[in-house]
């Protein structure tokens, strides 16, 4: 089975700073992939970034960039420069490989999420 | 190019009555899954479909629910009866492979009083 713990309920961060919202994963598939989502107040979940287990770099878009630490099974995201718009629930989710099989399968189980608070 | 389009935005409704939900997927996309979420248990996966087929319907709380995906583009989720603990919000998503990114729609806010 897989899991997912995000183990900040809320984090706060002054703007133009960096703030990194911790993940932990728990999967005995080989091949996996770990995703980061944002929900503001409005309720629509974006697509933030994505880190498959293969990977050799650590992926980043723009101000976002994944610390994948695969031996610890952390998937930790770095936000830089935080802006005020920032501001949102994060949620990290997992979803299993090929070798998961049957339904498993393109699955993905989330965290809790970590609600950030962006402050001028 | 539309993301997922999903109707109605919000829906208030009585207890027992029958509550369906709709999605379209961007067009293209193989995989839909509809997604229920609430305070308590946060986002569940209920269930998904890889070319209109269900594949695991495991998250589906009971027999009350049920989903249909009839063609690429359209899927329905039905409630029926409904209960107060059904209400939530309910998301479908869809991506381009089992392996690739979900785009989710804006949701349904279901309130049953």
């Amino acid at each position: 089975a897989q899991k997912i713990t995000q183990t900040q309920p809320g984090m706060f961060v002054q703007e133009k700073e960096a703030v990194t919202l911790d993940c932990t994963y728990d999967t005995s598939d080989p091949s996996y992939g770990l995703f980061w989502y944002k929900q503001p107040s409005s309720g629509e979940m974006i697509f933030l970034i994505y880190q498959g287990s293969y990977d050799q770099q650590n992926a980043t878009e723009g101000r976002y960039s994944l610390n994948f630490q695969k031996a610890r099974k952390s998937a930790n995201l770095v936000i830089s420069a935080s802006q005020l718009g920032d501001s949102a629930m994060y949620f990290c989710a997992m979803r299993g490989g090929l070798a998961s099989g049957g339904t498993s399968y393109g699955k993905l189980t989330f965290g809790q999420g970590t609600i950030l608070t962006v402050h001028p | 190019d539309a993301g997922v389009i999903q109707s109605p935005r919000h829906e208030v409704t009585e207890m027992g009555q029958e509550v369906t939900l709709r999605c379209k997927p961007i067009s293209g996309h193989d995989y839909l899954f509809w997604y229920r979420q609430t305070m308590m248990r946060g986002l569940e996966l209920l269930i998904y479909f890889n070319n209109n087929v269900p594949i695991d319907d495991s998250g589906m709380p009971e027999d009350r629910f049920s989903a249909k995906m009839p063609n690429a583009s359209f899927s329905t989720l039905k409630i029926q009866p409904s209960e107060p603990r059904d209400s939530a919000v309910y998301f479908c998503a869809s991506s381009l492979s089992g392996l690739l990114e979900q785009f989710f729609g804006p949701g349904t806010r279901l309130t049953v009083l």
